[in-house]
């Protein structure tokens, strides 16, 4: 079985400071990871994955996050944010391959960004 | 290239009802997820189809179930609605089961009343 711990439901910041949103993973499996952003009354985003390569990834609107193994995180970070980044940030994980496990994600209970000015 | 849709896009039901909710993928993508999102449980894995089969199961009971047609459009069906299902349901397609990312739709806001 897997889990995903999302260690701060909310984040507040002020524009143009750095974030760091923490998520730690446990399985017994390899994995995937994934973060996905959600606005109010809206699907989820995906923002960034890590599926096999380099261990940072990076978005087009400037978020990225690292795969730490041996600590089993992937933290999403962002060097200067802005207002229009407030919305829930979701950690998420699948099964890596060999396991047979398909799509299924696993998803952190969540943290809310509020970027204020 | 069009998006995930899923319709309709609210809901209103009453206890003990049945409903159905409808999902057509990305084209060309041929795994369908379900996932319910509440505010007290989060995000929750309802099952998936690839190719017309169920691939995997969540932990829901059976009146919650699921089908895939062979143009890889899918549906949830909820039989004998209780309130607590009121919810977001999420449909999430992907290009093939396993080792890809999955893209969410705008979900079905379904309220039990």
């Amino acid at each position: 079985a897997q889990s995903v711990t999302q260690l701060d439901s909310q984040v507040p910041v002020f524009e143009e400071a750095p974030v760091e949103l923490r998520c730690n993973y446990s399985s017994s499996v390899s994995v995937y990871l994934f973060w996905y952003v959600q606005y109010p009354n809206q699907g989820l985003q995906l923002l960034l994955k890590y599926l096999s390569g380099s261990t940072l990834v990076e978005s087009i609107n400037g978020f990225e996050a690292e795969f730490n193994k041996s600590q089993t995180s992937f933290h999403l970070r962002k060097p200067s944010v802005h207002i229009s980044d407030t919305a829930e940030y979701f950690c998420a994980v699948s099964e890596g391959p060999l396991t047979g496990g398909g799509n299924k994600l696993t998803f952190g209970t969540g943290t809310q960004l509020k970027v204020e000015l | 290239k069009a998006g995930v849709t899923q319709t309709p896009r609210y809901l209103i039901k009453t206890r003990g009802q049945q409903v159905t909710l409808s999902c057509s993928p990305i084209s060309g993508h041929r795994s369908v997820s379900w996932y319910q999102q509440t505010p007290g449980q989060g995000l929750q894995f309802l099952f998936e189809y690839f190719s017309e089969t169920q691939r995997n199961k969540g932990n829901f009971p059976g009146r919650f179930s699921g089908r895939q047609f062979s143009n890889s459009r899918s549906e949830m069906n909820v039989s004998t609605l209780e309130l607590g299902d009121s919810a977001l349901y999420l449909c999430a397609s992907s290009a093939r089961t396993g080792g890809t990312e999955a893209f969410f739709g705008q979900g079905t806001r379904l309220t039990v009343v």
